[in-house]
């Protein structure tokens, strides 16, 4: 089993749109969690950390489920500037270990 | 707003060749690392620095790879003799605490290249 799971998508969606990502991971020892982005061939840039309660960040909302070893990220009202890569990230220690990313493609 | 910087941005080697790879990380942080992604894959950890030590490395990182903190600024990873599945983009990132929530903060890569 994969470390960190993600979809890969692409995910299609209009301006406007939710649209919603899921993640789990296997190492239940992992402390925490976070979402990057990541534009084609640029560097992961950290979107948000995640935590149990759950957090939101203007148009964008993570959860965590620690029994169930997932995380998932809500986008609200999809910008054309969202179009990316979203990177589920878990952390133990100080290792980042990263799924291999959920395409999105926000269209006009 | 603090950013690391990373040079350069593309580096062409031949296989067998050592390369160094710099950079400077944001200047309050004290926890320096190396990641790799292979084009079309994951981003893949490879060590973690702190206090002029390796704190962690990954299977990857293995004896032709070291890093060093040759001075205050400095932040370099070198590969000894480069194969061809070196080819990666090679990201280095900084943080200010480790541990959980410790929020690392992404270069914008070297693009090396092993022919």
């Amino acid at each position: 089993r994969k470390e960190v799971e993600q979809d890969p998508g692409p995910f299609n969606v209009p301006e406007g749109a939710t649209v919603a990502f899921n993640c789990t991971y296997s190492n239940s020892a992992s402390q925490s969690f976070f979402w990057y982005r990541q534009d084609c061939r640029k560097e992961p840039k950290l979107l948000m950390s995640v935590y149990s309660s759950g957090n939101e960040d203007g148009r964008f909302t993570a959860q965590l489920n620690r029994a169930s070893q997932y995380i998932s990220l809500l986008i609200r009202d999809s910008k054309l500037s969202d179009s990316a890569t979203y990177l589920c990230v878990v952390n133990k220690g100080n290792m980042l270990t990263f799924g291999g990313g959920t395409r999105l493609m926000v269209k006009p | 707003e603090p950013e690391v910087t990373q040079t350069p941005s593309h580096q062409v080697t031949q296989m067998g060749q050592e390369v160094i790879l710099r950079c400077v990380p944001i200047s309050n942080h004290l926890y320096f690392y190396w990641y790799r992604q292979i084009l079309g894959q994951k981003v893949e950890f490879l060590v973690s620095f702190y206090n002029n030590e390796i704190s962690e490395k990954s299977e990857i990182f293995d004896d032709q790879f070291s890093v060093e903190r040759p001075d205050g600024s400095n932040f370099t990873l070198k590969i000894r003799s480069t194969k061809l599945e070196d080819s990666a983009m090679y990201f280095c990132a900084s943080s200010r605490t480790s541990g959980a929530f410790n929020e690392q903060f992404f270069g914008p890569g070297t693009r090396l290249t092993v022919l």
